[in-house]
């Protein structure tokens, strides 16, 4: 069972925008910033989103994320077919005293 | 090109040890922190090791200590983890990250493909 509580799946059509949410406690989304991971099929995770909102070089603008209390989400506008993937949240457990992530949410792009 | 590669992986029997290499380049590698993470196929992630830039901070999740050391040589760009009393839960695979930072956070921009260690009799 992971620290950080993802919904397992969720879809949306090509266009659409989707949201994706985590949600933890205090000990981690409470009191630290929020990063997204993006794993494709077959492949290795990517960095997608760092401290709540920030995008590396290099990711679309399509994707952004946001942080409230002790959760966050992660939403992807024009969706497209090719964001068809795994998503992850990461954080700082001050309690655990390391990262730790999601569950992951599957994404399809119907 | 950053690139990080691992190696080491393998099938091995519960009990017995491996040793896993993280080859860096592309980079200063002893800028920054790194970790191991693994992921059992189909399962979601879980943060294995991490250690900073001068290996002053080293962090294990709990069902490794004890039994999981984390090192890095700056000199050799390499990030290793030795994996000792192996047990069938810890089959999966592993991969290395680099973080952000010169310590430890969950910022973790850059990971290599992955090696497969699978622990069976």
């Amino acid at each position: 069972q992971s620290v950080l509580t993802q919904p397992p799946s969720a879809s949306g059509t090509p266009g659409q925008r989707v949201t994706i949410s985590c949600s933890g406690s205090s000990s981690n989304i409470g009191s630290n910033t929020v990063n997204w991971y993006q794993q494709l099929p077959g492949a290795a995770p990517k960095f997608l989103i760092y401290s709540n909102d920030q995008r590396p070089s290099g990711v679309p603008d399509r994707f952004s994320g946001s942080k409230s209390g002790t959760s966050a989400s992660l939403a992807i506008s024009g969706l497209q077919s090719e964001d068809e993937a795994d998503y992850y949240c990461a954080a700082w457990d001050d309690s655990l005293n390391g990262p730790v992530f999601g569950g992951g949410t599957k994404l399809t792009v119907l | 090109e950053v690139q990080l590669v691992e190696s080491g992986g393998g099938l091995v029997q519960p009990g017995r040890s491996l040793r896993l290499s993280c080859a860096a380049s592309g980079f200063i590698f002893d800028d920054y922190a790194m970790h191991w993470v693994r992921q059992v196929p189909g399962k979601g992630l879980e943060w294995v090791s991490g250690i900073s830039w001068n290996s002053g901070s080293i962090g294990y999740v709990d069902s490794v200590k004890g039994r999981f050391t984390i090192s890095r040589d700056n000199a050799k760009n390499s990030l290793y983890l030795q994996m000792n009393s192996l047990r069938a839960e810890d089959t999966a695979l592993y991969y290395c990250a680099k973080d952000q930072r010169i310590t430890m956070t969950e910022h973790m921009d850059v990971w290599g493909k992955g090696t497969t260690v699978t622990v069976s009799s």
